[in-house]
């Protein structure tokens, strides 16, 4: 089946650095991947859909500046947290589509944690 | 525009006893209906998903759900319940329109024994 792996699972930055999260789709070409926030037990936040080769589409109230996304290749997106502050300490989830009639994939998750 | 509603945040059964969690959709048009299942400190495992064939939908871990257009429904079930499936389980409908998917607020399953 359609594997999403998303890297690192866990991370611990100070404030004010930047984190970078990937999210590689491992056996199918993902045009478009997603990007989800999810808050202690909460539901899932869209944060933005990546499109390959071209810019990202944000969701009301995501600042395009402190979430940068890049889906450079049909298989890779990467979401770049900068100048981190701990009220951005969040669970971060990634999904890939290869039809979206299959669903989507979803990967592991990565916990930041700003201090 | 989609949408789907989970009702109860929280259910508890005892191991062996029958799972039913509800799931209700808002669409104007046929939906893509999906149910995950989310482990702590993980992502998200399809459980199974409805894309207007069978209304009858059978996934894994002994999971099933059924669509009934009439009530907009979607309620996921399971005959026997087991330790293992202690989770979060989200209810989400495909939205062409938007190209995305739009996720109920989750509804935590316990099994006690």
């Amino acid at each position: 089946g359609a594997v999403v792996s998303q890297h690192p699972s866990r991370v611990i930055c100070k404030s004010g650095t930047s984190v970078k999260i990937e999210c590689r789709s491992l056996d199918f070409q993902a045009t478009t991947m997603f990007w989800y926030r999810q808050f202690p037990k909460k539901s899932l936040m869209l944060m933005a859909t990546s499109n390959e080769g071209s810019k990202a589409t944000y969701e009301q109230g995501v600042e395009k500046d402190k979430f940068l996304i890049n889906h450079a290749s049909l298989t890779l997106s990467t979401l770049t947290v900068t100048s981190a502050h701990p009220e951005d300490s969040s669970f971060y989830i990634c999904s890939a589509s290869a039809d979206r009639v299959d669903g989507y994939t979803f990967g592991s998750g990565t916990r930041l944690t700003v201090v | 525009a989609q949408s789907v509603t989970q009702l109860g945040s929280h259910v508890s059964v005892s191991e062996g006893a029958l799972v039913l969690l509800r799931c209700n959709y808002s669409s104007s048009v046929p939906p893509y209906l999906f149910w995950y299942v989310q482990y702590p400190n993980q992502g998200l495992q399809l459980l199974l998903k409805y894309t207007s064939a069978a209304t009858l939908v059978k996934g894994i871990n002994g999971f099933e759900a059924e669509f009934k257009k009439s009530e907009t429904s979607f309620h996921l079930t399971k005959p026997s319940a087991h330790m293992r499936d202690a989770a979060e389980y989200f209810c989400a409908v495909f939205s062409g329109g938007y190209n995305k998917l739009i996720f109920g607020a989750g509804t935590r399953l316990a099994v006690h024994p």
